[in-house]
């Protein structure tokens, strides 16, 4: 099975950085996903890490420790658009010679002036 | 242009009722999938599907069926809908990652969610 744990909710200042964490705990581990899903609208992939690193895309950058089972997503220069759930999503084997992506349950981020 | 749509976006039902949600992509993916996002914003993974297999989250009811007409549509098929059933369904699609695959950034393309209320 797969156990994936980021916080909750989280509330940085417009301008600022913030990090959100995510660990996880998968069998077959192929590549870790960051989305961004703002209320009442589809996620939108953000990031996608798979090898340990740093990958970085604009304000966004997002990096992996398969060791220990952990990602963080970074964020510089918030905006208040920025504000939205991040979800963490792992993709592991899930039988039958195919993998399957798994959320978190999500991180609601509110930027605040 | 909508890579992946579903319709309708919103359904009100009453308890008791069957309905069915329906989901195409044109995006030329091979897998497609239907998760449902709980009142606490869990997305959770319901089916996957591609052409040659269904593989179906245990904790599912077997009032849910995915029906698949062919590779480009998903639908779900919910039958004697229950309270508990009120939540966004969201459909989604990507290329199949196998064992035998390399590795890639084959990321989930997101339908935009149909809002199930049971009334």
């Amino acid at each position: 099975g797969q156990n994936i744990d980021q916080p909750t909710e989280m509330t940085a200042t417009e301008g600022a950085i913030v990090q959100i964490n995510c660990t996880y705990q998968t069998s077959g581990f192929n590549g870790l996903f960051w989305y961004q899903q703002h209320a009442g609208e589809a996620p939108t992939f953000l990031s996608y890490n798979v090898l340990d690193g740093l990958e970085e895309k604009g304000r966004f950058s997002s990096f992996l420790s398969r060791s220990k089972g952990y990602s963080y997503l970074l964020l510089k220069e918030l905006q208040m658009k920025d504000s939205a759930s991040y979800l963490c999503a792992v993709r592991g084997y899930s039988g039958a010679g195919s993998y399957q992506l798994t959320f978190g349950k999500g991180t609601k981020l509110s930027v605040i002036p | 242009d909508t890579a992946v749509s579903q319709t309708p976006k919103y359904l009100v039902t009453q308890m008791g009722n069957d309905k069915s949600i329906k989901c195409e992509q044109n995006l030329g993916h091979d897998t497609m999938y239907w998760y449902k996002q709980d009142s606490k914003k869990f997305l959770k993974i319901m089916f996957s599907y591609n052409n040659k297999e269904l593989i179906i989250n245990e904790t599912v009811p077997n009032r849910f069926s995915p029906k698949s007409p062919d590779k480009a549509h998903l639908n779900l098929h919910i039958n004697s809908l229950e309270l508990g059933d009120s939540a966004v369904y969201f459909c989604a699609s990507s290329q199949r990652v196998t064992l035998t695959g390399s590795t890639t950034s084959y990321g989930y393309t997101f339908g935009s969610g149909t809002r199930l209320t049971v009334v």
